[in-house]
Formats: C-alpha cells, sequence, structure tokens
C-alpha cells in the first residue's frame, strides 16, 4: 500500500476484555515497530520486528502484551485483560531497516480507551 | 534510556529562529527527528548518524555532536507549518540496535 495503516482507528473496551490491533506496513518493509503515546507524553517503544522475529520484547509492560508477525507483513498486537491504564494512542512504524540508516514511517494509529 | 529535549516549548513569529535541543546519557548511534501535529502520526525529518552522515529534509538543519551525546535541531526563517511537537529518537550502542528511544518532545508554536 501507499503507507503504513492500522485498524480500527479506534477501540472502546470495557475493563478486562481483549484487544487486537493490527498494523499493515509499507509493502517490502522488513523492520515493523510498535509504540504507545499516552495524551500529551512521548512515544513509549513496545516492540519491534526484523521480518517475523522480535529481537527485542522488553517495551512490553506486562505479560498481558504480546505481538505477533506474520509472512514479513500485517502484524497484530494483543492486549489481554485491559486495563484503565493501558489507554493511549497505538502507533505503528515500518522501514526498510538499512543498517542504522531506518527512516521511520508511522501508521495513523489506534486510539484505544478502556473503561 | 529516554533522552532529555528542551525547551519544553518554544513560541515564535513566523519568519524568526529557534533551536531545539535532545540529549541523551547513553553513547549514540544515531539521532532521529520527527515532527507530529496534532492528531496526527509523527513524520519524518532527520536522521544523524554517528560519523557524520545526514538524511532529511531540506529547510531544517541539525546537527549530532557524538562526543556530548547531544542533536540540536534549527528552525529557520520559521512558517506556519513548522508548527507541531517535534520528537528526537536516539538509538543507543556502538553499532545501533534498531530500538529508538524518544524524548517527551518540544512543542514549537508559529504565529502570525
Amino acid at each position: 500500500g501507499a503507507g503504513v495503516s492500522q485498524s480500527p482507528s479506534n477501540k472502546v473496551t470495557e475493563k478486562g476484555k481483549d484487544v487486537e490491533l493490527r498494523c499493515d506496513p509499507i509493502s517490502g518493509h522488513t523492520a515493523l515497530y510498535w509504540y504507545r503515546q499516552s495524551l500529551g507524553q512521548g512515544l513509549e517503544f513496545l516492540i519491534y520486528f526484523q521480518g517475523n522475529s522480535a529481537p527485542d520484547k522488553s517495551g512490553l509492560p506486562s505479560d498481558r502484551f504480546s505481538a505477533e508477525r506474520t509472512g514479513g507483513s500485517v502484524s497484530t498486537l494483543t492486549i489481554q485483560r485491559t486495563q484503565q491504564e493501558d489507554s493511549a494512542v497505538y502507533l505503528c512504524a515500518s522501514s526498510l531497516w538499512r543498517g542504522g540508516n531506518n527512516e521511520q514511517f508511522f501508521g495513523p494509529g489506534t486510539r484505544l480507551t478502556v473503561l | 534510556q529516554q533522552p532529555v529535549q528542551s525547551p519544553q516549548a518554544v513560541i515564535l513569529r513566523e519568519g524568526e529562529d529557534a533551536v531545539i535541543n535532545c540529549s541523551s546519557s547513553k553513547a549514540l548511534y544515531s539521532v532521529h527527528w520527527y515532527r507530529q501535529k496534532h492528531g496526527e502520526a509523527p513524520v519524518f525529518l532527520m536522521i544523524l548518524l554517528k560519523g557524520g552522515e545526514q538524511k532529511g529534509h531540506e529547510k531544517i538543519s541539525a546537527s549530532f555532536n557524538e562526543k556530548k551525546q547531544q542533536s540540536s535541531l534549527y528552525l529557520t526563517a520559521s512558517q506556519l507549518s513548522y508548527s507541531g511537537t517535534y520528537f528526537c529518537g536516539t538509538e543507543e550502542g556502538h553499532y545501533g540496535n534498531n530500538r529508538l528511544a524518544f524524548g517527551k518532545g518540544n512543542q514549537v508554536v508559529v504565529i502570525p
């Protein structure tokens, strides 16, 4: 596609429910990143994928968070038993990853609200 | 480790210049700059690599002092379109680790 797409754009859920967020990266981009942005805050790194592998999962806040990527393309971020503090905008980015020159292209984000 | 960005906010008139800064306590491989407008996704501006290579926006320049682990972004002859929050993302390590730690941002407001 022309850019990174994410779905849904908005998600309202009740505390304790599971949610699944989807990211479609730019075609051909090998690296994919998930970030979380709370109101008025910076970007908090969650996880990144190189192909289908996740070399660095250390940013995931708890074991309720998991992510996978299949076919070197689409990725899903799953949050189990959601809590109110999980409310944030979840941003996905992808890059070609040419060594250190990894310009990241961001998607529009999914705004998650946990009631 | 999250870099520190300063100043937190800048208000300037169209045509004026401003400098915003990003500093880290860790040795850095690269520094990335992004701009985010309200309700939109961050947009890439610039990458500065250890060793002096730069890639980025034509009208916005930046510097990277590897020894001090600091980067500065120079907004010259600012335009209304420069308004937004500027985030620096730092990549640590001698060879990089493909993970960016972002600061809390510099909010820039350009007024007519």
